[in-house]
This record gives structure tokens, sequence and C-alpha cells, in this order.
């Protein structure tokens, strides 16, 4: 069965450090990949997305994720973390077969201590 | 521009009563609608999706029901909330591959 898998539960960072969140996936072919953050209370936002070509895309906030196939993985980073990046993140999964549903994972918290 | 409200925003229900949440959509017509639920340290988990008015499509065998009476409303329901209902409730709709827009989400505890 398909599933995304972030093995991070908690990451905490000093602000100004560089984050990478990680994301693995198994699927037969080639996913939809997204990022999502959620701010506590809140609804979530999406981050960026990759349906195909460059595999490194950029997105808002100063975030951006790379596709490595080989590795099954879509891991977020950003060079720089702000206290204000502090939240939850979840990497999500469309297939190709069925674009109706995406498949998340269990989410990364992210503390950013000053 | 396309918007989704989902109300009320909290929720404090008593063990037994019902259950109704209400998620609309602007901006867009024949969206596709879901209703997620994220419990603590479990990520979201998809109850229901709707493709049109009438279609639903349950996720997950539980307590809960949703209905699509109108193209840009989808209705989440419980006739007896259990305490294993409580959570944090999520709708979202998604329009081709951009993937999903959520709504703000409604925390619901059932005492």
């Amino acid at each position: 069965a398909q599933s995304v898998t972030q093995p991070d539960i908690h990451i905490t960072v000093s602000e100004g450090a560089s984050l990478e969140l990680r994301c693995n996936y198994s699927y037969g072919a080639t996913p939809y990949l997204f990022w999502y953050v959620q701010s506590p209370g809140q609804g979530l936002q999406l981050l960026l997305k990759y349906f195909s070509g460059d595999t490194l895309v950029q997105g808002i906030k100063g975030f951006e994720a790379e596709f490595k196939r080989s590795q099954s993985s879509f891991n977020l980073r950003k060079p720089s973390v702000h206290w204000s990046d502090a939240a939850e993140y979840f990497c999500a999964v469309g297939l190709s077969y069925n674009t109706d549903k995406l498949i998340f994972g269990t989410g990364t918290r992210l503390q950013v201590f000053p | 521009s396309q918007t989704i409200h989902q109300w009320p925003a909290t929720l404090v229900q008593p063990v037994g009563s019902p259950l109704s949440l209400e998620c609309t959509v602007e901006g867009t017509s024949n969206p596709n609608l879901y209703w997620y639920r994220q419990a603590a340290g479990r990520g979201l988990q998809l109850l229901f999706y709707s493709v049109g008015i009438g279609q639903i499509s349950s996720e997950v065998p539980q307590n809960l029901s949703a209905s699509r009476p109108q193209d840009r409303q989808f209705i989440l329901s419980s006739k007896k909330l259990l305490l294993s209902d409580s959570g944090f409730y999520l709708c979202a709709w998604m329009e081709g591959l951009n993937g999903y827009t959520f709504g703000s989400g409604t925390r619901l505890t059932v005492v």
C-alpha cells in the first residue's frame, strides 16, 4: 500500500540554522508531492509541490524541496530558519492513478530556539 | 478567488449529543471536498470525500457521517458523539492537481 513516512516527529533548531525535514514515500510510480505547514490551531497551508520537471522546487517563505527518485524522498529545506517557522510540517503524496486524494505523513513538529 | 469557510472554530459537546460541522467553498464550482480528522500525534486521517452533490465516499468506518446537499457545501455529522470523536476537524477542497486548500479547522472536545 502507498504510504508516506516522516521519520522525525520533533526537531529543534536554533534561529538562523539550516533545516532539513525528511519525507519518504512508498509508491511504484512517480507521485505528486506536497509539503504543508500548520501553525497551532490553524488549518494547513501549502508550501510547495512537485509534479514533474526540475526536481528542486521552490516554495513560499524561503522553503525548497528536492525530489530524489532513487531514494523515494522529498525532503524540505531552508537555509536559515526564523522563529516564525515554528510549526508542524506535513508531507503528502498524490497518486497518479487517483488524484482525488492525498496521503499525508504523520508530521514533524519544528521548534525554533532564539 | 477561492475561499473555504469552516465553522464553528471550537466546540465542546457532551457524550451522546449530536454534531454538525459545516464547510462551504466560494469561488469555484464542482470542487472535490474532504473531511479530515487530526488527532494528537496521528497526523491527518481522511474521513470522507465527495466529488459531487450527494456523492460521499467513506474512508474509515466510524461514528460519523457526511452529506453534500449543495455543490459547495459539505457537512460532517454524528447522531451521538463518543469521547473518541474528539479531535481537530479539517475541511479541504482540491481542484485538479493543485493540492488541497484547507479550512481553518474545528477543535471538537467531547466531554
